[in-house]
């Protein structure tokens, strides 16, 4: 089973800063198998980028996604009052499919 | 818009099952593989396994092994999924998801877009 590990666990920024979040893969994912999901409370999550980098529909281009082989990133630029929520990797390599534990983002 | 609609919260005993539904709308239902996860409180999601809504072929985390069943109705675009011998850890939220490609060019490992709303499953004697 492949673990992603997130780091750091939160992050606590002012609006225009930028975030960097990462997300270490125990094995390395040998495709761009990769994706993060940002949840708001009581929501479920939604897609924000696949692929390692590809930016899902409807995100804005603030948020970038980049890394290779066990190392992934999540940045944030310009942040926003409303990208307050806690952000998780995903890998499909390798069944089972696997979460990281998250980063709560937290505007101040 | 392509929807997952699930069924509402339950409430279970020790040793009893629940069965979560979820109705899809706005695509074509036998297309599109559906997956399970769950979230227990403050923890990230954990993958249960996924359903071929054409086929019913269905993968398991092994983890779920001989306590999942996941299952369609084709005629009402909906799918199941039922876990027995609940304990206290498998109170959670339970997600449904679909993977963004069609079953005949699409690996049912993959990325999830959309996720339903989610069902509540409390365990409580």
């Amino acid at each position: 089973e492949i673990v992603l590990t997130q780091s750091p666990a939160t992050l606590s920024l002012s609006p225009g800063e930028t975030a960097t979040l990462s997300c270490g893969a125990s094995q390395s994912l040998s495709r761009n198998f990769l994706a993060w999901y940002q949840q708001k409370p009581g929501l479920a999550p939604r897609l924000v980028i696949y692929d390692v980098f590809m930016r899902a529909t409807g995100i804005p281009d603030r948020f970038s996604g980049s890394g290779s082989g066990t190392d992934f990133t999540l940045t944030i630029s310009r942040l926003e009052p409303e990208d307050s929520a806690v952000y998780y990797c995903q890998q499909f390599v390798n069944s089972p499919l696997t979460f990281g534990g998250g980063t709560r983002v937290e505007i101040k | 818009q392509v929807q997952l609609v699930q069924s509402g919260a339950e409430v279970a005993k020790p040793g009893a099952s629940v069965r979560v539904s979820c109705k899809a709308s706005g695509y074509t239902f036998t297309n599109y593989y559906i997956h399970w996860v769950r979230q227990a409180p403050g923890q990230g999601p954990e993958w249960m396994g996924w359903i071929d809504p054409e086929s019913a072929d269905t993968n398991y985390a092994q983890k779920f092994h001989g306590r999942v069943t996941m299952s369609r109705d084709k005629s009402i675009s909906t799918a199941y999924m039922e876990l027995s011998s609940l304990t206290s850890d498998d109170a959670a939220v339970y997600y449904c998801l679909r993977v963004p490609c069609n079953i005949n060019v699409c690996s049912p490992q993959n990325w999830f877009d959309p996720w339903g709303q989610g069902t509540l499953v409390t365990v409580s004697s």
